[in-house]
Protein backbone atom coordinates (compact mmCIF):
# COMPACT_ATOMS: atom_id res chain seq x y z
CA UNK A 1 0.00 0.00 0.00
CA UNK A 2 0.97 3.98 -0.02
CA UNK A 3 3.08 5.16 2.01
CA UNK A 4 3.50 8.32 3.35
CA UNK A 5 6.48 10.66 4.81
CA UNK A 6 6.29 14.04 6.08
CA UNK A 7 9.64 15.93 7.82
CA UNK A 8 9.60 17.94 9.56
CA UNK A 9 8.00 16.76 12.48
CA UNK A 10 8.23 20.36 14.28
CA UNK A 11 8.90 23.71 12.97
CA UNK A 12 9.72 27.21 14.43
CA UNK A 13 9.56 30.46 12.36
CA UNK A 14 9.31 34.01 12.89
CA UNK A 15 6.52 35.60 12.24
CA UNK A 16 6.57 37.22 8.32
CA UNK A 17 9.27 34.04 7.55
CA UNK A 18 8.63 31.52 5.02
CA UNK A 19 7.75 27.60 6.20
CA UNK A 20 8.52 24.18 4.22
CA UNK A 21 6.79 20.97 4.85
CA UNK A 22 8.26 17.97 2.71
CA UNK A 23 6.41 14.49 2.03
CA UNK A 24 7.22 12.17 -0.41
CA UNK A 25 4.68 8.86 -1.40
CA UNK A 26 5.99 5.11 -2.22
CA UNK A 27 2.86 4.66 -4.80
CA UNK A 28 3.74 5.79 -8.15
CA UNK A 29 -0.20 5.79 -9.04
CA UNK A 30 -0.76 8.19 -6.56
CA UNK A 31 -2.59 11.19 -8.21
CA UNK A 32 -4.17 13.52 -5.54
CA UNK A 33 -2.01 15.54 -3.42
CA UNK A 34 -3.87 17.55 -0.18
CA UNK A 35 -2.54 19.45 2.73
CA UNK A 36 -4.78 19.68 5.60
CA UNK A 37 -4.40 22.10 8.41
CA UNK A 38 -5.32 20.65 11.70
CA UNK A 39 -6.00 23.24 15.09
CA UNK A 40 -6.25 21.83 18.13
CA UNK A 41 -9.10 19.45 18.56
CA UNK A 42 -10.44 20.14 15.52
CA UNK A 43 -10.95 18.45 12.33
CA UNK A 44 -8.31 18.72 9.43
CA UNK A 45 -9.30 21.44 7.20
CA UNK A 46 -8.40 21.31 3.66
CA UNK A 47 -5.94 24.36 2.44
CA UNK A 48 -4.74 23.52 -0.83
CA UNK A 49 -3.97 20.32 -3.25
CA UNK A 50 -2.50 19.21 -6.02
CA UNK A 51 -2.88 16.22 -8.67
CA UNK A 52 -0.67 14.78 -10.84
CA UNK A 53 -1.38 16.45 -14.05
CA UNK A 54 0.37 19.79 -12.69
CA UNK A 55 3.61 20.49 -10.95
CA UNK A 56 2.96 23.67 -9.06
CA UNK A 57 -0.26 25.24 -7.36
CA UNK A 58 -0.98 28.47 -5.58
CA UNK A 59 -3.13 30.24 -3.36
CA UNK A 60 -2.09 33.65 -1.80
CA UNK A 61 0.23 32.72 0.27
CA UNK A 62 0.25 28.95 -0.12
CA UNK A 63 2.24 26.83 -3.01
CA UNK A 64 2.56 23.16 -3.47
CA UNK A 65 4.99 21.95 -5.32
CA UNK A 66 4.63 17.83 -7.09
CA UNK A 67 8.05 16.24 -8.42
CA UNK A 68 6.57 12.83 -10.00
CA UNK A 69 9.80 11.61 -10.99
CA UNK A 70 11.00 12.04 -7.91
CA UNK A 71 7.84 11.40 -5.75
CA UNK A 72 7.51 13.85 -3.39
CA UNK A 73 5.98 17.54 -3.02
CA UNK A 74 5.74 20.23 -0.72
CA UNK A 75 4.20 22.63 0.82
CA UNK A 76 5.18 26.40 0.92
CA UNK A 77 4.23 29.22 3.32
CA UNK A 78 5.18 32.62 2.74
CA UNK A 79 4.86 35.68 5.05
CA UNK A 80 4.16 33.33 8.21
CA UNK A 81 1.74 34.76 10.54
CA UNK A 82 0.90 33.43 13.97
CA UNK A 83 -2.35 32.12 12.68
CA UNK A 84 -0.66 29.82 10.84
CA UNK A 85 0.32 27.78 14.04
CA UNK A 86 -1.36 24.41 13.50
CA UNK A 87 -0.51 20.63 12.83
CA UNK A 88 -0.41 20.54 9.07
CA UNK A 89 -0.65 16.78 7.50
CA UNK A 90 0.12 15.83 4.16
CA UNK A 91 -2.06 13.02 2.11
CA UNK A 92 -1.76 10.99 -1.15
CA UNK A 93 -3.91 8.81 -2.42
CA UNK A 94 -5.31 7.23 -5.98
CA UNK A 95 -8.45 6.44 -8.07
CA UNK A 96 -11.95 7.29 -7.38
CA UNK A 97 -11.53 5.54 -3.81
CA UNK A 98 -9.92 8.65 -2.66
CA UNK A 99 -8.82 6.37 0.50
CA UNK A 100 -6.10 9.40 1.80
CA UNK A 101 -2.82 8.26 3.20
CA UNK A 102 -1.67 10.81 5.35
CA UNK A 103 1.77 11.31 6.69
CA UNK A 104 2.70 11.89 10.20
CA UNK A 105 2.34 15.57 10.35
CA UNK A 106 4.34 18.82 11.19
CA UNK A 107 3.68 21.11 14.40
CA UNK A 108 4.20 24.86 12.61
CA UNK A 109 5.09 27.43 15.69
CA UNK A 110 5.09 31.07 13.77
CA UNK A 111 6.63 32.98 16.69
CA UNK A 112 5.52 36.72 17.04
CA UNK B 1 -16.12 24.55 0.47
CA UNK B 2 -18.39 21.97 1.78
CA UNK B 3 -19.48 21.27 4.96
CA UNK B 4 -19.50 18.26 7.01
CA UNK B 5 -21.02 18.09 10.70
CA UNK B 6 -20.13 15.95 13.38
CA UNK B 7 -21.89 15.38 16.60
CA UNK B 8 -21.18 15.09 19.08
CA UNK B 9 -17.75 17.04 19.65
CA UNK B 10 -17.13 15.64 23.30
CA UNK B 11 -18.98 12.36 24.79
CA UNK B 12 -17.40 10.80 28.47
CA UNK B 13 -19.13 7.18 29.09
CA UNK B 14 -18.62 4.40 31.06
CA UNK B 15 -16.98 1.43 30.49
CA UNK B 16 -19.05 -1.14 29.17
CA UNK B 17 -21.45 1.44 27.61
CA UNK B 18 -21.80 1.64 23.78
CA UNK B 19 -21.72 5.30 21.89
CA UNK B 20 -22.82 6.49 18.72
CA UNK B 21 -21.10 9.49 16.67
CA UNK B 22 -22.85 10.95 13.41
CA UNK B 23 -21.46 12.67 10.76
CA UNK B 24 -23.92 14.57 8.25
CA UNK B 25 -23.10 16.20 4.99
CA UNK B 26 -25.21 19.42 5.14
CA UNK B 27 -24.90 20.76 1.83
CA UNK B 28 -24.05 17.93 -0.54
CA UNK B 29 -24.61 14.44 -0.89
CA UNK B 30 -21.84 11.71 -0.10
CA UNK B 31 -21.58 8.90 -1.86
CA UNK B 32 -18.53 7.76 -0.01
CA UNK B 33 -17.58 8.67 4.34
CA UNK B 34 -14.74 7.71 5.51
CA UNK B 35 -14.17 7.03 9.51
CA UNK B 36 -10.70 7.75 11.08
CA UNK B 37 -9.18 7.30 14.60
CA UNK B 38 -6.45 9.76 16.09
CA UNK B 39 -4.39 9.56 18.92
CA UNK B 40 -2.83 12.49 20.88
CA UNK B 41 0.48 13.77 18.57
CA UNK B 42 -0.28 11.08 15.90
CA UNK B 43 -1.53 11.21 12.53
CA UNK B 44 -5.17 10.35 10.79
CA UNK B 45 -5.80 6.18 10.92
CA UNK B 46 -8.15 5.10 8.35
CA UNK B 47 -10.82 2.90 10.24
CA UNK B 48 -13.30 1.85 7.50
CA UNK B 49 -14.86 3.49 4.31
CA UNK B 50 -18.86 3.14 4.05
CA UNK B 51 -20.45 3.75 0.98
CA UNK B 52 -24.47 4.55 0.68
CA UNK B 53 -26.86 1.44 1.26
CA UNK B 54 -23.49 -0.97 1.13
CA UNK B 55 -21.28 -2.53 3.90
CA UNK B 56 -18.37 -0.64 5.40
CA UNK B 57 -15.51 -1.73 4.32
CA UNK B 58 -12.89 -2.17 7.37
CA UNK B 59 -9.06 -1.57 7.30
CA UNK B 60 -6.83 -4.38 8.57
CA UNK B 61 -7.33 -4.77 12.69
CA UNK B 62 -10.45 -2.75 12.89
CA UNK B 63 -12.84 -5.11 14.59
CA UNK B 64 -16.27 -4.68 12.45
CA UNK B 65 -18.20 -5.74 15.94
CA UNK B 66 -16.95 -3.38 17.78
CA UNK B 67 -17.09 -0.17 15.74
CA UNK B 68 -20.25 -0.61 13.92
CA UNK B 69 -21.05 1.94 11.06
CA UNK B 70 -23.87 2.55 9.06
CA UNK B 71 -24.71 5.04 6.46
CA UNK B 72 -28.55 4.28 5.58
CA UNK B 73 -28.48 7.72 3.86
CA UNK B 74 -26.33 10.15 1.41
CA UNK B 75 -26.67 13.12 3.97
CA UNK B 76 -25.13 10.61 6.99
CA UNK B 77 -23.15 8.09 8.58
CA UNK B 78 -23.07 6.81 12.42
CA UNK B 79 -20.63 5.23 13.73
CA UNK B 80 -21.25 3.19 17.28
CA UNK B 81 -18.46 1.96 19.51
CA UNK B 82 -19.96 -1.15 20.88
CA UNK B 83 -18.63 -2.03 25.02
CA UNK B 84 -16.60 0.82 25.07
CA UNK B 85 -13.01 0.40 26.79
CA UNK B 86 -10.52 2.93 28.27
CA UNK B 87 -8.26 2.20 25.57
CA UNK B 88 -10.71 2.72 22.74
CA UNK B 89 -10.49 6.95 24.05
CA UNK B 90 -9.43 8.45 20.98
CA UNK B 91 -10.30 11.35 18.56
CA UNK B 92 -12.43 10.35 15.81
CA UNK B 93 -12.88 12.13 13.20
CA UNK B 94 -15.03 11.29 10.12
CA UNK B 95 -14.95 12.77 6.31
CA UNK B 96 -17.44 12.93 3.12
CA UNK B 97 -16.75 12.93 -0.39
CA UNK B 98 -19.48 13.63 -3.51
CA UNK B 99 -19.95 11.77 -6.45
CA UNK B 100 -16.48 9.72 -7.64
CA UNK B 101 -13.98 10.26 -9.49
CA UNK B 102 -11.32 13.25 -8.41
CA UNK B 103 -13.20 14.92 -6.14
CA UNK B 104 -12.00 16.32 -2.64
CA UNK B 105 -13.25 14.77 0.89
CA UNK B 106 -14.32 17.41 3.54
CA UNK B 107 -13.53 16.17 7.36
CA UNK B 108 -16.34 16.85 10.28
CA UNK B 109 -14.94 18.32 13.37
CA UNK B 110 -14.07 15.33 15.18
CA UNK B 111 -14.96 13.95 18.75
CA UNK B 112 -13.43 13.50 21.53
CA UNK B 113 -14.38 9.99 23.33
CA UNK B 114 -13.17 9.55 26.73
CA UNK B 115 -14.26 5.85 28.51
CA UNK B 116 -14.21 5.93 31.98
Amino acid sequence: GENVEQHPSTLSVQEGDSAVIKCTYSDSASNYFPWYKQELGKGPQLIIDIRSNVGEKKDQRIAVTLNKTAKHFSLHITETQPEDSAVYFCAASRGSARQLTFGSGTQLTVLP
Amino acid sequence: GAVVSQHPSRVICKSGTSVKIECRSLDFQATTMFWYRQFPKQSLMLMATSNEGSKATYEQGVEKDKFLINHASLTLSTLTVTSAHPEDSSFYICSARAGSGNTEAFFGQGTRLTVV
